[in-house]
């Protein structure tokens, strides 16, 4: 069965203090690997797509690496404005089928 | 213009009611699903609709029946809910070449008491 986890399950930065969330999969044929954003309240949004091992995509203070394992999101000098659920998803293919992790809830602050 | 927008947004009910959410995307996309997210954020494929058609359903009670009037609309009912039905439900809608990427509408979240 195709798994996806993430790690921390919480974090919490100060304004400008760099990290990394971990993304771990194993799954059958993994087609792209995905991150996403959730804000309370509402639906996921889509941040990256990632489709090779070595292939990296940023996105203003996030970049996203992926390696044939794992996939992590680095986030250089967070800003409050952050602050989100952060969900990756692998995509297997057949019928766009997306398996996702827990999240990491990162919180920033001042 | 909202892209994925469902209805309603909150609905508390009662053990062993009927209830439906509905979902209407306006991105002209050929797919929608429906998702459920448990209270540790957990986020699980139901179903998913392609030009009307069923696609995956996943291992989800009879008591869950999804209807494609259109390509633009995916209702979800619910028969006789039960407490473990209380959850948050996400439509969302990909192109068919999109390869997981997928438009969320803001959610339902659903009460059983």
């Amino acid at each position: 069965e195709d798994q996806v986890t993430q790690s921390p399950e919480a974090l919490r930065l100060q304004e400008g203090e760099s990290s990394s969330l971990n993304c771990s999969y194993t799954v059958s044929g993994l087609r792209g690997l995905f991150w996403y954003r959730q804000d309370p309240g509402k639906g996921p949004e889509f941040l990256f797509t990632l489709y090779s091992a070595g292939e990296e995509k940023e996105k203003e203070r996030l970049k996203a690496t992926l390696t044939k394992k794992e996939s992590f999101l680095h986030i250089t000098a967070p800003k409050p404005e952050d602050s989100a659920t952060y969900l990756c998803a692998a995509f297997t293919g057949g019928g766009n089928k997306l398996t996702f992790g827990t999240g990491t809830q990162l919180k920033v602050e001042l | 213009d909202t892209a994925v927008s469902q209805t309603p947004k909150y609905l508390v009910t009662q053990m062993g009611n009927d209830k439906s959410i509905k979902c209407e995307q306006n991105l002209g996309h050929d797919t929608m699903y429906w998702y459920k997210q448990d209270s540790k954020k957990f986020l699980k494929i139901m179903f998913s609709y392609n030009n009307k058609e069923l696609i995956i359903n996943e291992t989800v009670p009879n008591r869950f029946s999804p209807k494609s009037p259109d390509k633009a609309h995916l209702n979800l009912h619910i028969n006789s809910l039960e407490l473990g039905d209380s959850a948050v439900y996400f439509c969302a809608s990909s192109q068919d070449d999109g390869g997981g990427k997928l438009f969320f509408g803001s959610g339902t979240q659903l009460s059983v008491l």
